[in-house]
């Protein structure tokens, strides 16, 4: 399997636009997160889905985030517009639930995003 | 105050030397302890796991959780310049809860 799979890796872009990130899960994971990683604030949990559906999105900055999850395969993380203090490393994971024991997440390699 | 706290150093030892991370929370609940490993410009990958308290084994790590102290450490032994690494802990009640709270991290370069 070919791990994670998230899309652009780097992305460079101005004030105001629209930002699209793009998460391709482990096969057969049932759940999926977007997590942003910043130097002052560390690894910060953004949203979580459950087979597809959002579960918990009480980490999401503010109503110019969104994330959509249209298939079991691929994620979107948009932002729109976007500012400078989005520039972070947003990273999307995914993990398989069982029982009883811990679930480990698997990281993608991060889209790192500037905002200029 | 932070649910999880995490000395973010840097941190930096010769190689060969023994190298003790820790974590420090608030949150009683929490049940499974993990510590993840993140190289440079790389997501973060599961370096071991305990639940509850104890100590765990794994080569030349060792992760142990004192859950009366509410603390936890990760113990590298004959560090090796290949540890260089940027350790994240993190920690979650149970394993049916799916959010996983992690420390800010803490930066480890081995010198060789």
């Amino acid at each position: 399997d070919a791990g994670v799979i998230q899309s652009p890796r780097h992305e460079v872009t101005e004030m105001g636009q629209e930002v699209t990130l793009r998460c391709k899960p482990i096969s057969g994971h049932d759940y999926l997160f977007w997590y942003r990683q910043t130097m002052m604030r560390g690894l910060e949990l953004l949203i979580y889905f459950n087979n597809n559906v959002p579960i918990d999105d009480s980490g999401m900055p503010e109503d110019r985030f969104s994330a959509k999850m249209p298939n079991a395969s691929f994620s979107t993380l948009k932002i729109q517009p976007s500012e400078p203090r989005d520039s972070a490393v947003y990273f999307c994971a995914s993990s398989l639930w069982a029982i009883p024991s811990y679930n480990e997440q698997f990281f993608g390699p991060g889209t790192r995003l500037t905002v200029l | 105050q932070k649910e999880v706290e995490q000395d973010p150093g840097p941190l930096s030892v010769p190689e060969g030397a023994i190298v003790s991370l820790n974590c420090t929370y608030s949150n009683s609940a929490f049940q499974y302890f993990m510590w993840y490993r993140q190289y440079s410009r790389k997501g973060p990958e599961l370096l071991m796991y305990t639940y509850s308290s104890g100590n765990k084994e794994d080569g030349r790590f060792t992760a142990q959780v004192d859950k009366s102290s509410k603390y936890i450490s990760l113990f590298i032994r004959d560090s090796q310049p290949s540890d260089s690494a940027t350790y994240l802990c993190a920690m979650t009640p149970s394993g049916s809860a799916r959010q996983l709270t992690f420390g800010s991290g803490t930066q480890l370069t081995v010198l060789p």
